[in-house]
């Protein structure tokens, strides 16, 4: 078990870019989840994947954002046309759920893409 | 929908003296409860969970939690802080028996002075 990473660990970006984040989940987790977090809050919730399938998206993630779990491992996450209210870390999270093992409640988190858009 | 208030931005408090951070959920279904810390530039680890059962769950680093449902509260505390504890500390709750998405209060930062 090595953990849930991401990558890269830091962007800085000039607005209007577009930008892909990765997260790779603990292998055997189904679960998928993404949370932005802006300085001095908590993190709020994107969205969720069940596997491939992304079974909820946030009102926060707006037709500039896009994410992918293909074929149910990793996962990607899109900002197209950043703007500076984009700056934020983003998180990656992951768990077992459903009916496809023994469930875990708590999720898994890694250490985050922190975005600058400049 | 659910929603976590915690009642303190920040707490200062000295090393080795008893420290509880205080946080308040709002839901109209059962839920799970959980305490999460951060470090600088890092992402949140889990400290304790309270899924059913006895009120008083003990997590790791000597924390522990108690469950209060009638006050809808589930308060953080530890007899003893060490310079270590420094870090952010959130509450977060998710529906029980849902998928475990997290809402999370705003953050409570914990600074130990020696």
């Amino acid at each position: 078990d090595t953990g849930v990473s991401q990558d890269p660990r830091h962007k800085i970006t000039k607005r209007g870019q577009n930008v892909t984040f990765r997260c790779d989940p603990i292998s055997e987790h189904n679960r998928l989840y993404w949370y932005r977090q802006t300085l001095g809050q908590g993190p709020e919730f994107l969205t969720y994947f069940q596997n491939e399938a992304q079974l909820e998206k946030s009102r926060l993630l707006s037709d500039r954002f896009s994410a992918e779990r293909p074929k149910g491992s990793f996962s990607t996450l899109e900002i197209q046309r950043t703007e500076q209210g984009d700056s934020a870390m983003y998180l990656c999270a992951s768990n077992m759920g459903g009916t496809e093992g023994i469930p875990s409640y708590e999720q898994y988190f890694g250490p985050g893409t922190r975005l600058t858009v400049t | 929908a659910q929603s976590v208030t915690q009642l303190d931005s920040q707490v200062p408090v000295f090393e080795e003296a008893p420290v509880e951070l205080r946080c308040n959920y709002s839901s109209s279904v059962s839920v799970y409860l959980f305490w999460y810390v951060q470090y600088p530039n890092q992402g949140l680890q889990l400290l304790l969970k309270y899924l059913s059962g006895s009120t008083l769950v003990k997590g790791i680093n000597g924390f522990e939690a108690e469950f209060n449902k009638s006050q809808t509260s589930f308060h953080l505390r530890k007899p003893s802080v060490h310079i270590s504890d420094t870090a952010e500390y959130f509450c977060a709750v998710s529906e029980a028996g849902g998928y475990n998405k997290l809402i999370f209060g705003a953050g409570t930062r914990l600074a130990v002075h020696p």
